[in-house]
């Protein structure tokens, strides 16, 4: 199995709801990734997890809260979010401490924040 | 400035033709991605490079690391071909960093 699977594939949210996105990879990958990206633009690090346990936070304001309860699974808990928050959430996982180690993403959740 | 650039931005082709994308880095690495992704899609990495040359079908991926310079060329391109490529390179610390990416139309 070497695939990243993210759901919802989509997602609309009010400015007052509260959802998370998922991510699960059973490759066995301690490190993983929550990227943000715009259209027409590259992927921007949110967050990473190694060894389930948060080791980058870009700056991401706090209504983005990560969760990692676990060495296969992650999870982004969105709470008040802004229109200007509407993007393409990636998840990506790679091994830890590895060097030459493939990033394999998943294929993503289009938010829209209305 | 960029830790990734890629050139040329934008790129049109006819079918069959013989395609080029080039990566400038600035940051000592690990290993270097060439990644593809397709109109509101994920992200499919292509190849992983450190040294020397990797080909897969028709894609061929170089990479220069004295002058820290990366190529990807598509021979014989198709429509599907059409996509955006990105070249990231993996520095040390599980730290990625992206090119804004090429984006890639073949035109049958």
């Amino acid at each position: 199995d070497t695939e990243v699977t993210q759901t919802p594939k989509h997602l609309v949210m009010g400015m007052t709801n509260k959802k998370s996105l998922k991510c699960e990879q059973h490759m066995g990958h301690r490190a993983m990734y929550w990227y943000k990206q715009k259209a027409k633009k590259p992927p921007e690090l949110m967050f990473v997890y190694s060894y389930e346990k948060l080791s980058i936070n870009e700056s991401v304001p706090s209504r983005f809260s990560p969760e990692c309860p676990n060495s296969s699974l992650l999870n982004l808990h969105l709470h008040a979010l802004q229109p200007e928050d509407s993007a393409l959430y990636l998840c990506a996982s790679s091994q830890v401490g590895a060097t030459n180690e493939k990033l394999f993403f998943g294929s993503g959740t289009q938010l829209s924040v209305l | 400035k960029n830790e990734v650039e890629q050139s040329p931005q934008n790129l049109t082709a006819q079918e069959g033709e013989f395609i080029t994308i080039n990566c400038s880095y600035s940051v000592g690495i690990s290993a270097l991605h060439w990644l593809q992704q397709h109109p509101g899609g994920g992200i499919v990495s292509l190849f992983m490079l450190s040294s020397g040359k990797k080909k897969h079908g028709r894609l061929i991926a170089t990479i220069n690391i004295q002058e820290k310079h990366s190529s990807l060329h598509i021979t014989a391109s198709h429509p599907r071909d059409s996509a955006v490529y990105i070249c990231a390179v993996s520095s040390y610390g599980n730290q990625f960093y992206f090119g804004t990416g090429t984006s890639l139309t073949v035109i049958p």
